[in-house]
């Protein structure tokens, strides 16, 4: 049974769309979180739920957007995708948040703006 | 803001033991120490967690001085598949928020 999953894998799109990107996890952990890894492989938080509430929000433009419609899953969805969206997208899941707990990766989804 | 720097990229010999150092100048006094482990195309693996002085699990060791201004992560006896890139992950107060920060990532290579 896969942890923690997301869908796409791969997402090529045009500058201009607007896509989303799921994820969800089946270890009952609190809080989720997204980040993004861009081409030189640095990693960088995005967002961060517990229970369906935002608690961490970095300085990432507004066009991104994440929803929890429940504990299990946080989507992200992004609006007028521009070129320097692209990156891999990688969701992750730990039991509680505010502090360092181990935190479980899905297998991220490299996202391609044309 | 902490700045985590690590070196950007080691090599290394099959079965010798090897030490990646990420430094974190600005680490909340009480903010624990991560590492993680990434192979191509996949997700970060957490390898191993500590607040001072040294852990060890079945994999590594953390080894983590009195200032907690840098720690070190021990591999012992590497092998091929140990070839990857390892981050270290901290937390930081000093913005006022609760901030994760990854270090730069410091990519190494076992050679047979």
């Amino acid at each position: 049974d896969t942890a923690v999953s997301q869908t796409p894998k791969y997402l090529v799109t045009q500058m201009g769309n607007d896509k989303s990107i799921k994820c969800e996890q089946n270890l009952g952990h609190d809080t989720m979180y997204w980040y993004k890894q861009d081409s030189k492989k640095f990693l960088k938080i995005m967002f961060s739920y517990n229970n369906k509430e935002l608690i961490i929000n970095e300085t990432v433009p507004n066009r991104f957007s994440p929803k929890s419609p429940d504990k299990a899953h946080l989507n992200l969805h992004i609006n007028s995708l521009e070129l320097g969206d692209s990156a891999v997208y990688f969701c992750a899941s730990s039991t509680h948040s505010l502090g360092l707990y181990e935190q479980y990766f899905g297998p991220g989804t490299r996202l391609t703006v044309t | 803001l902490a700045k985590t720097t690590q070196p950007i990229s080691m090599d290394s010999y099959e079965g010798q033991e090897v030490n990646i150092t990420c430094s974190h100048n600005n680490i909340a006094t009480n903010d624990y120490i991560t590492w993680y482990q990434q192979f191509p195309s996949q997700g970060p693996r957490f390898i191993i967690q500590g607040y001072k002085t040294k852990v060890t699990n079945e994999v590594a060791s953390l080894f983590i001085p009195a200032d907690r201004k840098s720690s070190t992560l021990s591999l012992p006896r590497v092998s091929l598949s140990d070839t990857a890139v390892y981050y270290c992950l901290v937390g930081d107060t000093s913005s006022g928020t609760y901030k994760y920060i990854f270090g730069t990532g410091t990519r190494l290579k076992v050679l047979a």
